[in-house]
């Protein structure tokens, strides 16, 4: 079984240019995740997808930040204009999505580094 | 903040010890799930526990979880070199899958 996968894996930009992410989850994973991770901390969560459907995006700066999931598979994560606060690994990670979610170990990508300069 | 929080922050044990990590959180949760991230790599699940779980082995791992204190304990028995990672406890609640990560434990297995 093919893991999420994510590109680029590293990305490296001035500041106020605009970058995007990319995610392809694992084939039928219903929800989709975007992390920040700055380095020397845990993830924070960006944005949750159900299916297409935004589920929480209360962290995700959104006079920056985007995202979308077209047709519930494939997401990417814009950042426009970037700051310097932004370099961090984005990581992507995807879980089956039942209702009952007792069972729904999240799935991670590689990660994006990005550095903002 | 649910977010959960890893003690201690790092350790560092010889090989062949037991390394033990906790974690606490604040609201009720569906499951608890732990995490190991090597440097500059992608995270790696390792063992979920359900609220009304108190105790899960997975080879070397054990997992408690006591819903009365909010806290979690990861034991790692016989560590290895190779056990040398970041821990993280994710909290996840009963709405769509929401999950909060703590910010690690820092652990060093010295050969």
């Amino acid at each position: 079984e093919a893991g999420v996968a994510q590109s680029p894996r590293y990305k490296i930009i001035e500041k106020r240019q605009s970058v995007a992410f990319w995610c392809n989850p694992i084939s039928g994973h219903a929800t989709l995740y975007w992390y920040q991770q700055i380095l020397g901390q845990g993830p924070k969560l960006l944005i949750q997808f159900q299916n297409n459907g935004v589920v929480d995006d209360s962290q995700l700066p959104k006079d920056r930040f985007s995202a979308e999931r077209l047709k519930g598979v494939d997401s990417t994560l814009k950042i426009q204009p970037a700051k310097l606060e932004d370099s961090a690994v984005y990581l992507c990670a995807s879980s089956l999505g039942l209702a009952d979610n007792s069972y729904n170990e999240q799935f991670f990508g590689p990660g994006t580094r990005l550095t903002v300069l | 903040s649910q977010q959960g929080e890893e003690d201690p922050q790092a350790l560092s044990i010889q090989e062949g010890e037991n390394a033990t990590m906790n974690c606490s959180y604040k609201t009720s949760i569906n499951n608890l799930q732990w995490y190991r991230q090597n440097s500059g790599r992608g995270l790696v699940h390792l063992i979920l526990i359900r609220s009304n779980e108190r105790e899960k082995h997975s080879g070397r791992l054990r997992v408690t979880l006591d819903t009365s204190k909010k806290s979690s304990s990861l034991l790692i028995t016989a560590s290895r070199a190779a056990d040398t990672a970041s821990y993280f406890c994710a909290t996840a609640l009963y709405n769509f899958n929401k999950f909060y990560f703590g910010s690690g434990t820092k652990l060093n297995v010295k050969p």
